[in-house]
């Protein structure tokens, strides 16, 4: 099993430009999610979906868009970048959270390093 | 607390020592609580989930537990060693699919 993939892992933008972060999971988890690591910050939710055909906003949704195209792959799109998205991007999976069924923890990505000049 | 905490930022031991950090939660519609080894260049990797109040969990020389009641658990190494440096973090998985992490514990291991 791959576990989590991500790609690119290094991309350099110039402001207002557009790309799309891509993620796929082989584990047969229900529920993906994309977050920004910034220094002194933490681990920050941007989005997550709990199951195929469904998305939520988490902590800092804005300026960004997602696709949960099927069950393996959830992709992250900045539709205009900002130096302010310069980050690091990390996806991971996790089985679907509900109080009758398993509490596993997350399986994360490599990350993406984005620079936005 | 509204949010994930987790002290202290930073942590330089000798080779040898036993050290504990802490994550503070909210201990409100509390599922699940997660710790992760992050180390530099790589992706965060799963230590434990702990869920009941009274929880411990043991892993080697790391071991954690958990107070879901007043919202606090602990995670405690034993004997470091260089291989244990890295950043420590903590989660809470409240009711529902989101993880609230905290900023984690830089731990150093000085041989």
């Amino acid at each position: 099993n791959a576990g989590v993939t991500q790609t690119p892992k290094f991309q350099v933008l110039k402001t207002g430009q557009s790309m799309t972060l891509q993620c796929a999971q082989d584990m047969n988890h229900n529920s993906m999610y994309w977050y920004r690591q910034d220094p002194g910050m933490g681990l920050r939710l941007i989005y997550y979906s709990a199951s195929e055909g469904t998305t939520d906003k988490g902590e800092v949704p804005n300026g960004y868009n997602v696709s949960r195209l099927n069950k393996r792959e959830f992709s992250l799109r900045l539709e205009s970048a900002a130096p302010s998205q310069t980050s690091v991007y990390f996806c991971a999976s996790s089985e679907r959270g509900g109080l009758a069924s398993g509490v596993g923890g997350q399986y994360f990505g490599p990350g993406t390093r984005l620079t936005v000049t | 607390i509204l949010n994930v905490e987790q002290s202290p930022q930073s942590l330089h031991v000798q080779e040898g020592d036993s050290t504990n950090f802490t994550c503070s939660f909210p201990s409100s519609n509390f599922y699940a609580l997660h710790w992760y080894r992050w180390e530099t260049a790589k992706s965060p990797e799963a230590l434990f989930v702990m869920t009941l109040n009274g929880d411990e969990k043991k892993k080697g020389r790391i071991s954690a537990t958990l107070n879901t009641k007043e919202g606090y658990s602990y995670l405690y190494i034993k004997g470091s060693q260089p291989e244990d440096s890295a950043t420590y973090l903590c989660a809470s998985r409240r009711v529902g699919n989101q993880f609230y992490f905290g900023t984690g514990t830089s731990l150093t291991v000085i041989p």
